[in-house]
């Protein structure tokens, strides 16, 4: 179990260019999680996927943002034309569940630090 | 929506005390989860323990308890014997039960965190 990695770990770019982030879960778990974390603050939830299907989008994922899972293995998280409020740690979370199975707890990668010059 | 408040942003105990962090939650719903989350200064989110708000019976791992209070929606984290690897920020978040039918809401609400000073 390699657990969930995140690529890469830190990104510095200017003001008004695209970044991707990549997440790769832990192989076994179907769903997927992307937060975002500011300095002081805890995770706030953007967006998650259950195998590829993304199922629910919070109101902070802005149209500037899309995420993908296009396999259902691994996950890109996209940020156009960014801004310095994006300037955040973005983190990747994956868990085990479906329709009748209990919720299994979310497990996270080391995260990405986006800094916006 | 759901709200997770956490009043203190930082607390410090001597190496081997117990310390108590506080947690409170407002939601409508009447089955949820719990959760503490650890994030020392690698930044890596580790679950500490976990309760289902169906269950009375409080959680227990090892150094580590919960005391849950449904009805004051209150979800307080115990952690006895501290010792220096404990240091970090601890988040207490809240999930939804998902409905047998599947979908709904999946992600974590978090609290803003309090930061956990273990002093020798």
């Amino acid at each position: 179990d390699t657990g969930v990695s995140q690529d890469p770990r830190h990104k510095i770019t200017k003001r008004g260019q695209n970044v991707t982030f990549r997440c790769d879960p832990i192989s076994e778990h179907n769903r997927l999680y992307w937060y975002r974390q500011t300095l002081g603050q805890g995770p706030e939830f953007l967006t998650y996927f259950q195998n590829e299907a993304q199922l629910e989008k919070s109101r902070l994922l802005s149209d500037r943002f899309s995420a993908e899972r296009p396999k259902g293995s691994f996950s890109t998280l996209e940020i156009q034309r960014t801004e310095q409020g994006d300037s955040a740690m973005y983190l990747c979370a994956s868990s085990l569940g479906g329709t009748l199975s209990v919720n299994q707890p979310q497990h996270f990668g080391d995260g990405t630090r986006l800094s916006i010059l | 929506a759901q709200t997770v408040t956490q009043s203190q942003p930082e607390m410090s105990v001597q190496e081997a005390e117990t310390v108590t962090l506080s947690c409170t939650y407002d939601t409508s719903e009447s089955d949820y989860y719990l959760f503490w989350y650890k994030q020392p200064p690698s930044r890596q989110m580790i679950l500490v323990i976990r309760q289902e708000a169906y269950k009375q019976q409080n959680a227990t791992e090892n150094r580590f308890s919960v005391n849950f209070q449904k009805a004051a929606k209150s979800f307080s984290l115990k952690i006895s014997d501290s010792q220096l690897g404990d240091a970090a920020m601890y988040f207490c978040a809240y999930r939804p039960t998902l409905p047998y039918s599947g979908g709904g809401a999946d992600g974590l609400t978090f609290g803003k965190g309090t930061h956990l000073i273990i002093q020798p």
